[in-house]
């Protein structure tokens, strides 16, 4: 199993809380990704890592920011969550190009 | 930018048939690959296979073979002799390109296999 672990597994909390989901890697893969699962739209991207501090957006970035402040850990903070965010979210790492991605189990974030 | 569509939502198979599952991209880079992905129900995202635009042949990986057409634009997902633990649902993706590597999935097929 590759070595990736979201943390928390699950989560409650109230419209209008910050939130922080993280994913810790012990491969010391370069790129990391935070999705986004909701029925009927796939996976979407959230954020990107290319390295330490170095991040981009992805197709729904609005009301989520990250983190990554060393190799092994990449943080996704919902400022002031909202219903509209309770989905399944998953981690995943990659190596390089031409390389496949790493999943996470997920976390199933509730917003309510 | 990367774009990946799957036009089929779901999908049935016979027990014992082989399925395709379709998806098509679009991308103005000159090279890239494509990636297969399985959710079961557990949840999980599980990689099945893996091409790059200038591999030759077309992969193979036990019973999933990856059928690249790319002057089509696409790269179909061949099951062979399904079997009922293939029932979930499938993602193909797309990474970007050079050192960013973003990587783009379609919305999914969901493959049922009847007994």
């Amino acid at each position: 199993d590759a070595g990736i672990t979201q943390s928390p597994r699950h989560k409650v909390t109230e419209t209008g809380t910050p939130v922080t989901l993280r994913c810790h890697q012990t491969e010391n893969h370069r790129y990391m990704y935070w999705y986004r699962q909701d029925p009927g739209h796939g996976l979407r991207l959230i954020h990107y890592s290319y390295g330490v501090k170095d991040t981009d957006k992805g197709e729904v970035s609005d009301g989520y920011s990250v983190s990554r402040s060393k190799t092994e850990d990449f943080l996704l903070t919902l400022e002031s969550a909202t219903s509209s965010q309770t989905s399944v979210y998953f981690c995943a790492i990659r190596r390089g190009t031409d390389t496949e991605a790493f999943f996470g189990q997920g976390t199933r974030l509730t917003v309510v | 930018a990367q774009k990946i569509t799957q036009t089929q939502p779901g999908m049935f198979v016979q027990e014992k048939e082989a399925v395709t599952l379709d998806c098509t991209y679009d991308t103005s880079d000159q090279s890239y690959g494509l990636f297969w992905y399985k959710q079961p129900s557990s949840g999980e995202m599980i990689f099945l296979i893996y091409q790059g635009s200038y591999d030759e042949q077309n992969a193979t990986e036990g019973r999933y073979s990856l059928n690249f057409q790319k002057a089509r634009k696409s790269a179909n997902l061949v099951i062979s002799a399904s079997q009922l633990g293939d029932s979930a649902m499938y993602f193909c993706a797309i990474p970007g390109k050079g050192g960013y590597q973003k990587v783009t999935f379609g919305t999914g097929t969901k493959l049922q296999v009847i007994p």
